[in-house]
């Protein structure tokens, strides 16, 4: 009975591959985000859907396409992956405003 | 947008003795701030948050106290232990209310 949960956990790709990192949460929220969490561990917002629909895109390369196919699923797909997107991927989910988020388990991604 | 800064960087106590983490932030609309607790290779998890009609808000050990016309609010941990030591983000929403803008965190290590 996860709250949020993603898969994979770890990811290990070589440049220039596709990838797709999926999150489910269980908790009803109507928010869902994907962060990136650097080496420095440095927490910063990339992406955020509201009942499936796109309401934040932060500064992110268009490489990185998020897709909400229902409120519960959130899915991050990265295209032509390089060094820099090593880092570790959190899912989160809140009710819309000024709410608690809750994280998943984060997706380790280390690119070669 | 948001800008919200933290510190110190890290931080080292004995056990037994107090923490106190200060953040500041910019946007004067934000009123949720919530505080996260992150272990090495975890999730941020929520510890406690506090809203803007509120000055202080204590649980048990933690507390958190906010100073609206300053822009800044503060984590104090008491009777520190071991087990408190991880890294402690704070965070604010911005003006929005879509997404958390997280200072850049706190490296807190409890010392037996």
């Amino acid at each position: 009975d996860t709250a949020v949960s993603q898969t994979p956990k770890y990811l290990v790709t070589q440049m220039g591959n596709d990838k797709s990192i999926k999150c489910e949460q269980n908790l009803g929220h109507d928010t869902m985000y994907w962060y990136k969490q650097d080496s420095k561990k440095f927490l910063k917002i990339m992406f955020s859907y509201n009942n499936k629909e796109l309401i934040i895109n932060e500064t992110v390369p268009n490489r990185f396409s998020p897709k909400s196919p229902d409120k519960a699923h959130l899915n991050l797909h990265i295209n032509s992956l390089e060094l820099g997107d090593s880092a570790v991927y959190f899912c989160a989910s809140s009710h819309l405003y000024y709410n608690e988020q809750f994280f998943g388990p984060g997706t380790r991604l280390t690119v070669l | 947008g948001e800008n919200v800064e933290q510190h110190p960087s890290t931080l080292s106590v004995q056990e037994g003795d107090s923490a106190v983490i200060k953040c500041t932030y910019s946007d004067s609309a934000s009123n949720y701030f919530p505080w996260y607790k992150q272990e090495l290779g975890k999730r941020p998890q929520l510890i406690i948050d506090i809203r803007s009609n509120v000055g202080e808000k204590k649980d048990q050990r933690i507390a958190v106290t906010l100073n609206k016309t300053a822009k800044h609010f503060s984590l104090h941990i008491t009777e520190t232990q071991p087990e408190d030591s991880a890294v402690y983000f704070c965070a604010a929403y911005g003006d929005s209310g879509y997404a958390l803008n997280f200072g850049k965190g706190t490296s807190l290590l409890v010392t037996p």
